[in-house]
């Protein structure tokens, strides 16, 4: 059984601090790692996709892969109530299987 | 440009009853995915396709049933619904990175 988790949270930071979301897979041969925002009510949208081992930055977002310790994460820095919503880590594995965590809620305290 | 194009919105079913939600694409993407979101969880991946006339299950596909006869439609069969397929359904597609999601189908079965 192919397992992506997440730490369920709450997490919850005041504005201008960094967020760190973290996310593990089971399946070892999984090719390709997202991070999806979603707000309540709302469908899940993009931020960030990575495929080899390291870090990716996009803005105040920043991917890091580490494939032998089968981990993911994002920080999200100078965090800002607009980014209070629920993170979805999600792994894509040979088969494009895509696969989603339970999601970690964020809230970032004016 | 539609992208992802899911109907119905809502909809309250009987135990018992059968329905199809239907999903359309516009992007020309070889991947399609259907999931469903239960209250404060992740997203469950119920089946997938990889192209036309390819089909696979996902995580949870007990009670349910799908077709890709064509790239563009994707459609999702429940058959005998159950107070247990009340949930937001998700179909997505995917090109070569990011997927893209519809509006979601907001089902009650009672």
């Amino acid at each position: 059984q192919k397992e992506v988790e997440q730490n369920s949270g709450p997490l919850s930071v005041p504005e201008g601090a960094i967020a760190s979301l973290n996310c593990t897979y089971s399946d070892r041969g999984s090719q390709s790692f997202f991070w999806y925002r979603q707000y309540s009510g709302k469908s899940p949208e993009l931020i960030m996709f990575i495929y080899s081992n390291g870090d990716k930055e996009d803005g105040r977002f920043t991917a890091q892969l580490n494939k032998a310790s089968q981990y993911v994460s994002l920080l999200i820095r100078d965090s800002q109530p607009s980014d209070s919503a629920t993170y979805l880590c999600a792994v894509n594995g040979l088969g494009n299987d895509m696969r989603f965590g339970a999601g970690t809620r964020l809230t970032v305290k004016p | 440009n539609a992208g992802v194009t899911q109907t119905p919105k809502f909809r309250i079913l009987k135990i018992g009853q059968s329905m199809t939600l239907q999903c359309t694409q516009d992007m020309n993407h070889n991947y399609m995915y259907w999931y469903r979101q239960d209250p404060g969880m992740g997203l469950k991946l119920i089946y997938y396709s990889v192209g036309a006339g390819i089909t696979d299950k996902g995580e949870v596909p007990n009670g349910y049933n799908v077709s890709r006869s064509t790239t563009e439609d994707f459609p999702l069969r429940l058959e005998l619904a159950a107070p247990s397929q009340t949930s937001v359904y998700f179909c997505a597609s995917s090109g070569s990175t990011e997927a893209f999601f519809g509006q979601g189908t907001r089902l009650t079965v009672v």
